[in-house]
């Protein structure tokens, strides 16, 4: 079957560094995505990875290792606006989005 | 990046009632897009995938007859819940792809059903 596995909740410190994990079975791969869900609204795009290696973009970076269907997603320099929810999305043979349940990132002062 | 608009962002309505939710694509032509419902603290579980011109795909266990949707154009996909009841309540979003690198979502509509 498909399965997408991520951590429920984390919680960090502003400032510091976290690194959400993700772990993927899908039927075929065409890509992981990473997105940003704040109470209340809809998920806002992060990061696509199909490619291993990792990806950086300003504090956010991605990381993919397709033999292991692994991804993690690391923020830096946190910030108190960063407390959402983290999704970890993997694209199957058939271009379907296959979602994980989600990260609750907690950011602390 | 691409826009996606989605109205209303928020709706009550009457148990037995029927809302329609709108989702359209303002920068680009969108041949596919995906409706979604999430209920609290769950992920995003995909309802139906709308293909302009053609009958919806709908996923196993989603009702087809309760949940209309039409994809008349390529910029415009409508989601009605018919016959709305509490259990209907939920977040609706819909999200369409430019390509398929990424994928874009309206804003969501918060439905309760009183």
């Amino acid at each position: 079957g498909q399965n997408i596995d991520q951590p429920t909740e984390m919680t960090a410190t502003e400032g510091a560094i976290v690194q959400i994990n993700c772990t993927y079975q899908t039927s075929g791969f065409n890509g992981l995505f990473w997105y940003q869900q704040h109470a209340g609204e809809a998920p806002t795009f992060l990061s696509y990875n199909v490619l291993d290696g990792l990806e950086e973009k300003g504090r956010f970076s991605s990381f993919l290792s397709r033999s292991k269907g692994y991804s993690y997603l690391l923020l830096k320099e946190l910030q108190m606006k960063d407390s959402a929810s983290y999704l970890c999305a993997s694209m199957d043979s058939n271009y379907q989005l296959i979602w994980g349940a989600g990260t609750k990132l907690i950011i602390k002062p | 990046g691409a826009v996606v608009s989605q109205h209303p962002s928020w709706v009550i309505c009457k148990s037995g009632t029927s809302v329609k939710i709108e989702c359209r694509s303002l920068d680009f032509q969108a041949t596919t897009m995906f409706w979604y419902r999430q209920f609290p603290k769950q992920s995003l579980m995909l309802m139906a995938t709308s293909n302009e011109g053609s009958k919806a795909t709908y996923e196993q266990g989603v009702e087809k007859d309760k949940f209309l949707i039409n994809h008349a154009s390529l910029t415009l996909s409508t989601l009605t819940v018919t016959s709305a009841h509490p259990e209907d309540s939920s977040f609706y979003i819909c999200s369409a792809r430019d390509r398929v690198t990424e994928a874009f979502f309206g804003q969501g509509t918060r439905l309760t059903v009183v």
